[in-house]
């Protein structure tokens, strides 16, 4: 079973700053099986970005994803308030076909 | 738009067995589409169950598989969790799901509904 490993645990940054989240997998990851999500206290997860590059419908252009391989980023360009949440990498394949990483909490310094 | 709703006991007695539906609305449960199950707990995480297509077909989590099934109710636009065995370690937050039109992530979710098992 593929583990996704994502860094850091938290991340404190302010409005305006850029954010560079991680995540790494134990075993090469096909890109178009990378995606990430926004969750948000009392809401179920959102998708953001699929494809490890591609922003899903409606997401902002602020968000972007790169990497290949074992090692993948989500970027945020220029964090606006309501970017303040918990940030899950997910990749498919393997005997359990989602599995997750264990979160990246970015909140405000 | 497309909807999911969870519906279920929120609280199961150990040994018990857990029996979740999720009705969806904005789409055809018998589309050529994957609809999961998701679980959510502080220690281990988003914990995906297992899935099935309307064909019947089903995939589950080998850690997971002896004790869960997931059915579909076509006539009632709706599918369904089972979870035998249930322990302590099984409550959770418990999110049903639809593959994104892109594939190979989840696109639509439920807003979760907790399951608590205590005695």
């Amino acid at each position: 079973e593929i583990v996704l490993t994502q860094s850091p645990g938290t991340l404190s940054l302010s409005p305006g700053e850029r954010a560079t989240l991680s995540c790494r997998a134990s075993q090469s990851v096909s890109s178009n099986r990378l995606a990430w999500y926004q969750q948000k206290p009392g809401q179920a997860p959102r998708l953001l970005i699929y494809g490890a590059s591609s922003r899903a419908t409606g997401i902002p252009d602020r968000f972007s994803g790169s990497g290949s391989g074992t090692d993948f980023t989500l970027t945020i360009s220029r964090l606006e308030p309501e970017d303040f949440a918990v940030y899950y990498c997910q990749q498919y394949g393997g005997s359990a076909l989602y599995t997750f990483g264990q979160g990246t909490k970015l909140e405000i310094k | 738009q497309v909807q999911l709703q969870e519906s279920g006991p929120g609280l199961l007695k150990p040994s018990g067995t857990l029996s979740l539906t999720c009705a969806v609305s904005g789409d055809s449960i018998s589309n050529n589409n994957w609809w999961s199950w998701v679980r959510q707990t502080p220690g281990r995480g988003l914990e995906w169950i297992g899935e099935i297509h309307q064909s019947g077909n089903t995939n589950y989590n080998p850690s997971l598989k002896s004790r869960v099934t997931v059915s579909v109710d076509k006539s009632k636009n709706q599918f369904s969790l089972t979870l035998s065995s249930v322990t302590a370690a099984d409550t959770a937050l418990y999110y049903c799901a639809r593959e994104a039109s892109y594939g190979y992530s989840l696109g639509y979710w439920g807003q979760g509904t907790l399951v608590t098992v205590s005695s």
